[in-house]
């Protein structure tokens, strides 16, 4: 059973590019949600999607979007990319909670690496 | 304004001995917590979780310990291992995304 599959690894860009980055969900996953990690920060939550919809949203600007596919596959697009975006993306996946006191279990995959010049 | 504080950058333990690593947090509206741990190179992996309404959970060599009332809970791993180090990030939910801590870095040595 394949888990979490983030693609690429490693990107670099220049300042004012713009970078998609692809998740796919371990299987039987519904809900995918993408986090930043900075260096030396903790990750930091982004958006959240579910049905193809984004759910929840972090305090990130309008240049940070996303997409969900039917297949529960989701992308990460960052416009108009500046240096402090530099940081190791995280997608993790989950079967949506709907509620009360039981919390599914996030799983993450291993990251793609996004260095801004 | 940082929900969810970890004060110790690094932690160095010995084999065999215990390791505590401890985490606070501010928003009293936190009813889930977790444990996550990272190798380099790797994606955060659940270690062990503790809702609210429990003061502790135990996984075998893991136990998480909170204390509502201070607002503070810590991970135990007992024994240590060499494998056991990484960076630990701890996490809270309120129904909500998951707010990290800036992680605790585990060194242990044989």
């Amino acid at each position: 059973d394949a888990g979490v599959t983030q693609s690429p690894t490693h990107l670099i860009k220049t300042r004012g590019q713009q970078v998609t980055l692809r998740c796919s969900p371990k299987s039987g996953h519904d809900t995918v949600s993408w986090y930043q990690q900075a260096l030396g920060q903790g990750p930091q939550f982004i958006f959240q999607y579910y049905e193809e919809e984004e759910r929840q949203r972090g305090n990130f600007p309008d240049r940070f979007s996303g997409h969900q596919f039917p297949n529960y596959s989701s992308e990460l697009n960052v416009n108009a990319l500046w240096l402090g975006d530099s940081a190791l993306y995280l997608c993790a996946s989950s079967l949506l909670s709907y509620g009360g006191m039981e919390y599914n279990e996030q799983f993450f995959g291993p990251g793609t690496r996004l260095t801004v010049l | 304004d940082q929900q969810v504080k970890q004060n110790s950058p690094s932690l160095s333990v010995q084999e065999g001995r215990i390791s505590i690593l401890n985490c606070d947090y501010t928003n009293s509206m936190f009813d889930y917590f977790l444990w996550y741990k990272k190798y380099p190179a790797e994606g955060p992996t659940f270690l062990i979780s503790i809702s609210s309404i429990k003061d502790k959970n135990e996984d075998g060599r893991f136990t998480v310990f909170l204390n509502k009332s201070a607002k503070h809970l810590s991970l135990h791993i007992v024994p240590s291992q060499p494998g056991d180090s990484a960076v630990y990030f701890c996490a809270a939910s309120a129904n909500t995304p998951l707010v990290f801590g800036k992680g605790t870095r585990l060194s242990v040595i044989a």
